[in-house]
């Protein structure tokens, strides 16, 4: 089976430009979970979805949007790029992404450079 | 604050070194433990996880964690390292009252000298 694949896998934009990354779940899960890594840090949960509903949010700001497609791929939006959205952003999934033995699996990555 | 501490940022070994890597969270109740690894150009990989049970686990590539519910803590050990275990390590935990979202420490580089 395929791993979760996420797109592209590089990217660089300008301040104030906006940006989607794209994220494709292992077959079978249909929760997608999003974070960002920012160099020398561990990744800090942005968005949860599942079933095409938010089921959790982490602490950014509402530059940041995401939604989850019937085929359970999902998509996250940044809008009005700042400097300090470089980072790796990374797309995780899971059977349901509820309950405490749930074990996410996660993408390569997209590296975003804001200039 | 609810947060996981990784308190070692830069470790270098010997091969056939013996490793511990520590982690500590600050969360009460019934949580989950997870230790993921990124190999270098590599997307992060789970080593091994602790749900329930025995509170030592095993995971992939001989990699063990135990559990002391007591101290908060779920150290990832390997009783002699190779050249290929030069990666970064990560800790994480979820909990029920955050909506099973992970919380990660700030990862812990191994570098392994041949």
């Amino acid at each position: 089976d395929a791993g979760v694949t996420q797109s592209p896998t590089h990217l660089i934009k300008t301040r104030g430009q906006q940006v989607t990354l794209r994220c494709s779940p292992i077959s079978g899960h249909k929760s997608v979970s999003w974070y960002q890594q920012v160099l020398g840090q561990g990744p800090q949960f942005i968005f949860q979805y599942y079933e095409k509903e938010e089921r959790g949010r982490g602490n950014f700001p509402d530059r940041f949007s995401a939604r989850q497609f019937p085929n359970y791929s999902s998509e996250l939006n940044v809008n009005a790029l700042l400097l300090g959205d470089s980072a790796l952003y990374l797309c995780a999934s899971s059977h349901s992404g509820w309950g405490l033995q749930e074990t996410q699996y996660f993408g390569p990555g997209t590296r975003l450079l804001v200039l | 604050a609810q947060s996981v501490s990784q308190h070692n940022h830069h470790v270098i070994l010997s091969e056939a070194a013996s490793l511990e890597l520590g982690c500590n969270y600050s969360y009460g109740g019934t949580v989950n433990l997870f230790w993921y690894v990124q190999y270098p150009g590599q997307h992060l990989q789970l080593l091994l996880k602790y749900f329930s049970g025995d509170p030592l686990v095993k995971g992939i590539k001989g990699f063990e964690a135990e559990f002391i519910k007591s101290k908060f803590s779920f150290n990832l050990r390997k009783p002699s390292v190779q050249w290929s275990d030069t990666a970064e390590y990560f800790c994480a935990v979820n909990r029920m009252d955050s909506n099973y979202q992970l919380i990660w420490g700030a990862g812990t580089k191994l570098i392994i000298k041949p």
